[in-house]
């Protein structure tokens, strides 16, 4: 069974610090990894997506990479702010129509 | 303003009732997709539909029913045989030129009592 793991569940970090989210997955075969943001009770928003050859990608200060002979992820938050207080969801494709979404972990960052 | 809107953002019903959620997209996209959102898990996918006149079952389909007689609709209707309906719902949609981007709408939570 396709499985994406996250971790920490949730975490609290000081606004203006960094922080780093997991992500380990076993979809197989492997076509995509995508980041998204998730605000309390809205939808999903992209973050960013990697593909195989794809090590590393950024988005604002929002930093992906990706290692797919371990089959791992990270999403780097660098000097943190309040507004990215949400959930961060790990999402993996393994072809062009399902995707594998772990359950997310909850980040707070405080004044 | 080109996005995914879904109606209502909350809805209340008995149990035992059916009731729909809407979820149009005025992005063009051909496949259009339904999720289920639950405290601690990953989204689960109820049916998706890769074009007009046709949908799938995904992995939790069992209590719910869409239609796509429309490109820019796909509605889900939660009938009195899901167990479980509170939960928040979420309405998916993607181009199928190989970018993979998926567009999810804002959600309606739902409330069964």
């Amino acid at each position: 069974k396709n499985q994406v793991e996250q971790s920490p569940q949730s975490l609290i970090i000081l606004e203006g610090k960094n922080c780093t989210l997991q992500c380990n997955y076993t979809v197989s075969p492997f076509s995509n990894l995508r980041w998204y943001k998730q605000d309390t009770g809205r939808g999903p928003v992209s973050l960013t997506i990697m593909t195989f050859s794809e090590n590393t990608k950024s988005n604002g200060r929002y930093t992906a990479t990706l290692d797919a002979d371990t089959k791992q992820s990270s999403l780097h938050i660098t000097a943190s702010q309040l507004s990215d207080s949400a959930s961060y969801i790990c999402v993996v494709s393994g072809n062009d129509y399902k995707l594998s979404f772990g359950a997310g972990t909850t980040v707070t960052v405080r004044a | 303003d080109g996005g995914i809107t879904q109606s209502p953002k909350y809805l209340f019903r008995k149990e035992g009732q059916n009731v729909t959620l809407s979820c149009e997209q005025n992005l063009n996209h051909d496949a259009m997709y339904w999720y289920r959102q639950d405290p601690g898990q990953g989204l689960r996918l109820i049916y998706y539909s890769q074009i007009v006149n046709d949908f799938q079952k995904g992995d939790i389909a069992e209590g719910y029913s869409v239609s796509r007689e429309k490109k820019e609709s796909f509605p889900l209707t939660v009938t009195s045989a899901q167990k479980n309906p509170t939960a928040f719902y979420l309405c998916a949609s993607n181009r199928r030129d190989g970018s993979y981007e998926q567009y999810f709408g804002p959600g309606t939570r739902l409330t069964v009592t």
